[in-house]
């Protein structure tokens, strides 16, 4: 496969629940990223990481924190989730940023809040 | 890369016929503009890139275009066929980091 897996692929929530999505790579890149996708906004990026324990914010952040103490995980936290956060979520890995061969993406996870 | 622009937000074209969409970007900065396609359900997938030093790029039955000066670049897609229907996103970056994505075109190929 494309050497990127996101777990889980669909998860329902009740607001105010702290929810963690976790993307697993297997391809030692050093870049991850988390975006979120909705209709009519296209793929924003939430945060991304360069590298273990280092992280930054994207466009989207607030809501939202991450965590990567090992370079195969990339862990997304909602810490306490709402309904504007209903959203399918996208994880990226990238080998040397945009120098490399782009971006490839997880299968996606599914996230509905109740 | 700050802010992407991407039209038109749908397009139906004729299988045989040719779909060009356009981004056009903010940050003259901007280095490197990659176009994605999304089938129904799926994950976005790289198909073609474009870096600011080059003004076209081929690959088959796709084409980049870019221009600098204006700041806009574009995918053409020549005698389309069923399965190239899909959402196609654009995206542009600064430097060797991250991208910023545009809106998205729903592309349907009407056979």
């Amino acid at each position: 496969d494309a050497g990127i897996t996101q777990s889980p692929r669909h998860k329902v929530t009740e607001t105010g629940t702290p929810v963690t999505l976790r993307c697993h790579q297997t391809e030692n890149h050093r870049y991850m990223y988390w975006y979120r996708q909705d209709p009519g906004h296209g793929l924003r990026l939430i945060h991304y990481s360069y590298g273990v324990k280092d992280t930054d914010k994207g466009e989207v952040s607030d809501g939202y924190s991450v965590s990567r103490s090992k370079t195969e995980d990339f862990l997304l936290t909602l810490e306490s989730a709402t309904s504007s956060q209903t959203s399918v979520y996208f994880c990226a890995i990238s080998e040397s940023g945009t120098e490399g061969a782009g971006y490839t993406f997880g299968s996606g996870t599914r996230l509905t809040v109740v | 890369g700050e802010n992407v622009e991407q039209h038109p937000s749908t397009l139906s074209v004729q299988e045989g016929d040719s779909a060009v969409i356009k981004c056009t970007y903010s940050d003259s900065a901007s280095n490197y503009f990659p176009w994605y396609k999304q089938e129904l359900g799926k994950r976005p997938q790289l198909i073609i890139d474009i870096r600011s030093n080059v003004g076209e790029k081929k690959d088959q039955r796709i084409a980049v275009t870019l221009n600098k000066t204006a700041k806009h670049f574009s995918l053409h897609i020549t005698e389309t066929q069923p399965e190239d229907s899909a959402v196609y996103f654009c995206a542009e970056a600064f430097g060797n980091e991250k991208l910023t994505f545009g809106t998205g075109t729903r592309l349907t190929i009407i056979p």
